[in-house]
């Protein structure tokens, strides 16, 4: 089993729809999870953290599902300038090692 | 907020070449690099953590001796990938964690830098 794997998409949905995009880990001792946004060819940019209580930024809600390794993200009114890659990231137990984990990314196309 | 430069943006060169990428923090310290290469359609992978003043450490399948790491102060790590071959064309990309902000996890990612091994 992957690390991190996510449903590769991609999700092409119009202007206004909500969308919801999955995420599972293997490690259950992992600690901290996330959500990126990589737009084509440039680095990743962190989008919101996720906390086992879910928490939201707006448009965007984020839970987590510790008892079934589950991260979700959850994007209403979708604009095209959502239209990016979504990474689901996992930050191992390892203590002091603060390296992440990314998942293959899954790939969401607003259509106007 | 907390910016990562990468230089080159984009560099071409020989097989055989040797090639070096820089990765500062601009306006933090930062005790931790991480070096991430990714191929296209696919995720990042972690090749290595860049410790200021110590040894990098390297993950499983990475070779050491191909892809050089100095992490020589608290804003600069560089990655010199070594004889460059096309397999190793990717796309580069650096991320530092702030060493002022001990229990705040986030990384700051550099822009990248693509790589094109003739």
């Amino acid at each position: 089993r992957k690390e991190v794997e996510q449903d590769p998409g991609p999700f092409n949905v119009p202007e206004g729809a909500t969308v919801a995009f999955n995420c599972t880990y293997s490690n259950s001792a992992s600690q901290s999870f996330f959500w990126y946004r990589q737009d084509c060819r440039k680095e990743p940019k962190l989008l919101m953290s996720v906390y086992s209580s879910g928490n939201e930024d707006g448009r965007f809600t984020a839970q987590l599902n510790r008892a079934s390794q589950y991260i979700s993200l959850l994007i209403r009114d979708s604009k095209l300038s959502d239209s990016a890659t979504y990474l689901c990231v996992v930050e191992p137990s390892r203590a002091g090692s603060y390296q992440l984990t990314f998942g293959k990314g899954t790939k969401l196309s607003v259509i106007p | 907020g907390a910016v990562v430069s990468q230089h080159p943006s984009w560099v071409i060169c020989k097989s055989g070449t040797s090639v070096k990428i820089e990765c500062r923090s601009l306006d933090f310290q930062a005790t931790t690099m991480f070096w991430y290469r990714q191929f296209p359609k696919q995720s990042l992978m972690l090749m290595a953590t860049s410790n200021e003043g110590s040894k990098a450490t390297y993950e499983q399948g990475v070779e050491k001796d191909k892809f050089l790491i100095n992490h020589a102060s608290l804003t600069l790590s560089t990655l010199t990938v070594t004889s460059a071959h096309p397999e190793d064309s990717s796309f580069y990309i650096c991320s530092a964690r702030d060493a002022g902000i001990s229990s705040y996890n986030e990384q700051f990612f550099g822009p990248g830098t693509r790589l094109t091994v003739l």
